[in-house]
Formats: C-alpha cells, structure tokens, sequence
C-alpha cells in the first residue's frame, strides 16, 4: 500500500533563512505522481506542483523548488529566503497512476506546519 | 470565477443530530471527494465519486453518507452514528484520471459537535 511520511511536524525559522520540508513515500506502482500543497490559516488548501515518477529533473518556481530523487524515494521541498506568507502547513501526496486509482485518490502525508518569524 | 464553494464555513450541532455539508463546484469536474482533517493530522478520504450516481467508500466512510445527484454538487452527511465527527472537512474536485490531475480544493467547513 502506499504511504507517504512528513518526519518533520514542525519548523520554526526567522524570516529571509532558507527552509527544507522533507516527503518521503512508498509505493508499489512505477506511475505515480507527487504533489505539495500548502494550507495558510484560512484552511483552503492550495496547490503548488505535481511531479510524475518519469521527471526526475528538479523544478524552481520562484522562491519555491523541489528536489525528487526516485532512489531515495524523496520528494522535498525548499523554500528560499522565507517570508511571513509562508507560514503554513505544507502536505505533500501521492497518486498511483495504476488500475486501482481510477478515482485519482490521493494519499497525504500527515504535513509540516512552518511558522516564519519576522 | 471558477472553484469550490462549501457552505456554511463554521457549523454547530448537538450530539444525535444528523447533518448535511454542501460541496459545489463549476469547474466542471467529473470526480468529487470528501476529506475530513482532525487537529495536527493530514487528510483522511471519507468517500469519492467519479461520476454521477456513483460512489465510492474512501479509508473512514463508516458513519458518513454522500450522494451524486448532480455533477455540480456532492454533499456530505454526518450521521448520529459517526463517534467524533467534530473535524474540519475538506471537499475536493478533480478530472478522474488517475494522478494526472490535482484536486482543488474549497475553502472547507469546520464542524463542532456538542
């Protein structure tokens, strides 16, 4: 079955440092997809980046970049130079792409609450 | 604007009453789900559905009924018989094709049981 495991509850960095949310994850099938999503306090949960398990190259999005390495079945996330706004609770997920996931379930990680300090 | 609306954002009720979450959304999306979060602990599928009239059981569906009358619309009852239905609950909605597609999400509804 597959699992997905935020080790880290939560982070607290002052603000302008840069900040690392670790995702690690099982699962049996060699299609899959990862995602991160990000929960500010409001609870709307927004979506950051989807990653499928054939792209292994890394992605940078302003501040934002993730680093996916399949032999360490690692999917982390780095926030550069926080800011206030980033305080959060960050969920990475998993999809399987195989025939038991024809609803696009999702599993989550339990996630990671980062609070930036000014 | 296109989204997920849920209504109402903070919902009181008494032990023993059964009630209803409304999930709506204009996206046009085939495959609608219901989350449920509790303090500290990430997202736990309650149940899904792919298309109308059809759904599915998700990991903690005992003591919660859904239906799929409508493409737009997916609401949630909590039934008497759910122990600890004071969460928060998250509605999601997305293109059913496994994994390709995110799952938006609404703004979710915070039920408090007393």
């Amino acid at each position: 079955a597959q699992k997905v495991t935020q080790a880290q509850t939560e982070i607290s960095v002052v603000e302008k440092e840069d900040v690392t949310l670790d995702c690690v994850y099982e699962t049996r099938d060699t299609t899959y997809y990862l995602f991160w999503y990000k929960q500010p306090p409001s609870g709307e949960l927004v979506f950051l980046i989807r990653r499928n398990s054939f792209d292994e190259q890394n992605e940078i999005s302003g501040r934002y970049s993730w680093n996916f390495q399949k032999s360490t079945s690692s999917f982390n996330f780095t926030i550069t130079a926080s800011q206030v706004v980033d305080s959060a609770v960050y969920f990475c997920a998993l999809s399987e792409a195989g025939g038991n996931n024809a609803g696009n379930m999702l599993t989550f990680g339990g996630g990671t609450r980062l609070m930036v300090k000014p | 604007d296109g989204g997920i609306t849920q209504s109402p954002k903070y919902l009181f009720r008494k032990e023993g009453q059964n009630v209803t979450l409304s999930c709506e959304q204009n996206l046009n999306h085939d495959a609608m789900y219901w989350y449920r979060q509790d303090p500290g602990q990430g997202l736990r599928l309650i149940y899904y559905s792919q298309i109308v009239n059809d759904f599915q059981k998700g990991d903690i569906a005992e003591g919660y009924s859904v239906s799929r009358e409508k493409k737009e619309s997916f609401p949630l009852t909590v039934t008497s018989a759910q122990k600890n239905p004071t969460a928060f609950y998250l509605c999601a909605s997305s293109i059913p094709l496994a994994g390709s597609y995110e799952q938006y999400f609404g703004p979710g509804t915070r039920l408090t049981v007393t």
